[in-house]
């Protein structure tokens, strides 16, 4: 019964294609994320959502569109998808989005982009 | 600006040691949250332990606590008997109110090697 959930594990496409990645947490959280992890291991937020609310939208080229269909539920789509697209990207649930909150993450898909 | 620094990007410790890792944080909120993960080479990401800014002692969890010292905006994990399993990368975030919301912001990360 795993917490937070990322299908694929591994994706590797060609520069252009369009892609998804899939997240379910069954935490009953509210609150979701998406991270991109580089390959120099730097995390760095790309979006937020609060029971199927935008409410962080960091500075992510808008060939990226997160999609909540449910506060279970956090869905990364990718177009055109560049080689410096290539990292790991990881969700994340919370249970308010609130200060003290822990975030407890997915396993992360690693997307290549050749 | 907020910023999260963790200095040592590697380090090495004797199994069965006591290890400290470095953070230092920046930020002008008076309220934040300061956090710890860790990154084994499987890749996930695996919560160790918390700390809010108001809290008077500092937080412990099993061999992990972490030693915070607002005024030099420093939260360093310590990882007591260190294990071979200990190795692995170690994140250091802190969660400031931006514009309404949290998020967290992660430092650069120390990799870790416990030594047989």
């Amino acid at each position: 019964d795993t917490a937070v959930s990322q299908t694929p594990k591994y994706l590797v496409t060609q520069m252009g294609n369009d892609k998804s990645i899939k997240c379910e947490q069954n935490l009953g959280h509210d609150t979701m994320y998406w991270y991109k992890q580089d390959s120099k291991k730097f995390l760095k937020i790309m979006f937020s959502y609060n029971n199927k609310e935008l409410i962080i939208n960091e500075t992510v080229p808008n060939r990226f569109s997160p999609k909540s269909p449910d506060k279970a539920h956090l869905n990364l789509h990718i177009n055109s998808l560049e080689l410096g697209d290539s990292a790991v990207y990881f969700c994340a649930s919370s249970l308010a989005g609130v200060i003290l909150d822990t975030q407890y993450f997915g396993p992360g898909t690693r997307l290549t982009v050749l | 600006a907020q910023k999260i620094t963790q200095t040592q990007p590697g380090m090495f410790v004797q199994e069965k040691e006591a290890v400290t890792l470095d953070c230092t944080y920046d930020t002008s909120d008076p309220s934040y949250g300061l956090f710890w993960y860790k990154q084994p080479s499987s890749g996930e990401m695996i919560f160790l332990i918390y700390q809010g800014s108001y809290d008077q002692q500092n937080a412990t969890e099993g061999r992990y606590s972490l030693n915070f010292q607002k005024a030099r905006k420093s939260a360093n994990l310590v990882i007591s008997a260190s294990q071979l399993g200990d190795s692995a990368m170690y994140f250091c975030a802190m969660s400031p109110k931006t514009s309404g919301t949290y998020k967290y912001i992660f430092g650069t990360g120390t990799r870790l090697k416990v030594l047989a």
